[in-house]
């Protein structure tokens, strides 16, 4: 079965301090992976997906995420941090080809002091 | 619609009481997928309809919860005898299809507490 692992529960950091959220899945095949992105009081929304093409990924806002194969791993990226961007931030993935749903992570919550 | 759209917003019930959250996703969406977000638990996968085909039940924690889709579109997730640890976010999303490398657009929820 897939599984996905966020180490991170909650990260604090300043204004333009950089980025980097972890996310590791378990699945044998290949998958397709996304992060998703909850700011306060909002709905979740799509942030980046990686389905095939280049393992480095760029989103919206100025978020990356590059996709490693051998350490299944499928880590979020931010050169400077805004104060902006506290949220919560959830991984997430299926299998290839599949039908079936995704798969989340039980998400990190980055809050960003101004 | 726009977005995927969900009612109640917010909903407090009683425990043993039935209740019913509306999903209504974007038009001509296929796949619409339920899940359910706890506080410190992530979300947790509940049921998905992909056309026609029969339902993913597979996440359903208990046989109090069911849900419908009519006409492939309106979805309806039903929780009878509620009881205190239903209380959580349901989530609802859509996508175009399931396969690769469709995201889900999710609705804003509705937040069911259980007193």
């Amino acid at each position: 079965a897939q599984s996905v692992s966020q180490h991170n529960h909650h990260v604090i950091l300043s204004e333009a301090a950089s980025l980097e959220l972890g996310c590791n899945y378990s699945y044998g095949g290949t998958v397709n992976l996304f992060w998703y992105v909850q700011y306060p009081g909002q709905h979740l929304q799509l942030l980046l997906k990686y389905f095939s093409g280049d393992p480095l990924v760029k989103g919206i806002k100025g978020f990356e995420a590059e996709f490693i194969k051998s350490k299944f791993s499928f880590n979020l990226r931010k050169p400077s941090v805004q104060w902006s961007d506290t949220a919560e931030y959830f991984c997430a993935v299926n299998a290839k080809g599949s039908q079936g749903n995704l798969i989340f992570g039980k998400g990190t919550k980055l809050s960003v002091k101004p | 619609g726009a977005g995927v759209s969900q009612s109640p917003s917010n909903k407090v019930t009683e425990k043993g009481k039935d209740v019913e959250l509306r999903c209504d996703p974007i038009s001509g969406h296929t796949a619409l997928y339920w899940y359910r977000q706890s506080l410190g638990q992530g979300l947790e996968f509940l049921i998905y309809f992909q056309g026609n085909s029969a339902p993913d039940k597979s996440g359903l924690p208990s046989d109090r919860f069911s849900a419908e889709r009519t006409g492939g579109s309106v979805s309806t997730l039903t929780i009878q005898r509620t009881q205190q640890e239903d209380s959580a976010v349901y989530l609802c999303a859509s996508s175009p299809r399931t396969g690769d490398g469709f995201g889900y657009t999710f609705g804003s929820g509705t937040r069911l507490t259980v007193v």
